[in-house]
């Protein structure tokens, strides 16, 4: 079957504009989490969504990014007023439920440069 | 403060020996534990899991073994292929809020 797929693959933009990466987790998983990887560094969590939900907000690093999940599938991270240090992989995960030992798939991510 | 650390960032092995990799928690609350492959350009891949009222975890070439008392856990390749040469982060579940706290990985690189 499909996995999580996201959207678009690959981002370049110019600081101070808007982007949006788009999530499409695998079907029937009913909890989703954004995370990001900057050079050299680990996984971050930013946000998880259970259904169409965001109990957990806590590692959105800044108040000009945001997320929303519609119809319990897609979801759309938005990153207002870009930075140069937003510059990232930003990778998304679903899995089946929410619970701490339910197994996160991840997308290939899709890398955003900041200019 | 890093709560799962990765002290070696890189570690070469001759294909067909084992490939150990090492992971560090702080947390003793964390209860489940996975590891992911990550090859270039892709999203993480996931390898093999332990629950933290088990140690030890056999999935194939791959065993994962946990230590509690030491908040330890290892990866264990045996025997070592060309083909597992990617970068392998160590996570773990935080139980309140569900999301997986990484290490910030080893570059694995196995020599035919």
């Amino acid at each position: 079957g499909a996995g999580v797929s996201q959207s678009p693959s690959n981002k370049v933009t110019e600081k101070g504009k808007d982007v949006e990466l788009r999530c499409d987790p695998i079907s029937g998983h009913t909890a989703l989490y954004w995370y990001r990887q900057s050079l050299g560094q680990g996984l971050e969590f930013l946000i998880y969504f259970q259904g169409n939900s965001a109990p957990d907000k806590s590692g959105l690093p800044s108040d000009r990014f945001s997320a929303e999940r519609t119809g319990g599938s897609v979801s759309t991270l938005t990153i207002q007023r870009t930075q140069q240090e937003d510059s990232a992989v930003y990778l998304c995960a679903s899995s089946l439920g929410p619970g701490g030992q339910e197994t996160q798939y991840f997308g290939p991510g899709t890398r955003l440069l900041v200019l | 403060d890093q709560q799962v650390k990765q002290n070696s960032p890189s570690l070469s092995v001759q294909e067909g020996r084992i490939s150990i990799l090492n992971c560090d928690y702080t947390n003793s609350m964390f209860d489940y534990f996975l590891w992911y492959k990550k090859y270039p350009a892709e999203g993480p891949t996931f390898l093999i899991s332990i629950s933290s009222i088990k140690d030890k975890n056999e999935d194939g070439r791959f065993t994962v073994f946990l230590n509690k008392s030491a908040k330890h856990l290892s990866l264990h390749i045996v025997p070592s292929q060309p083909g597992d040469s990617a970068v392998y982060f160590c996570a773990a579940s935080d139980p309140g809020t569900y999301k997986y706290i990484f290490g910030t990985g080893t570059r694995l690189k196995v020599l035919a």
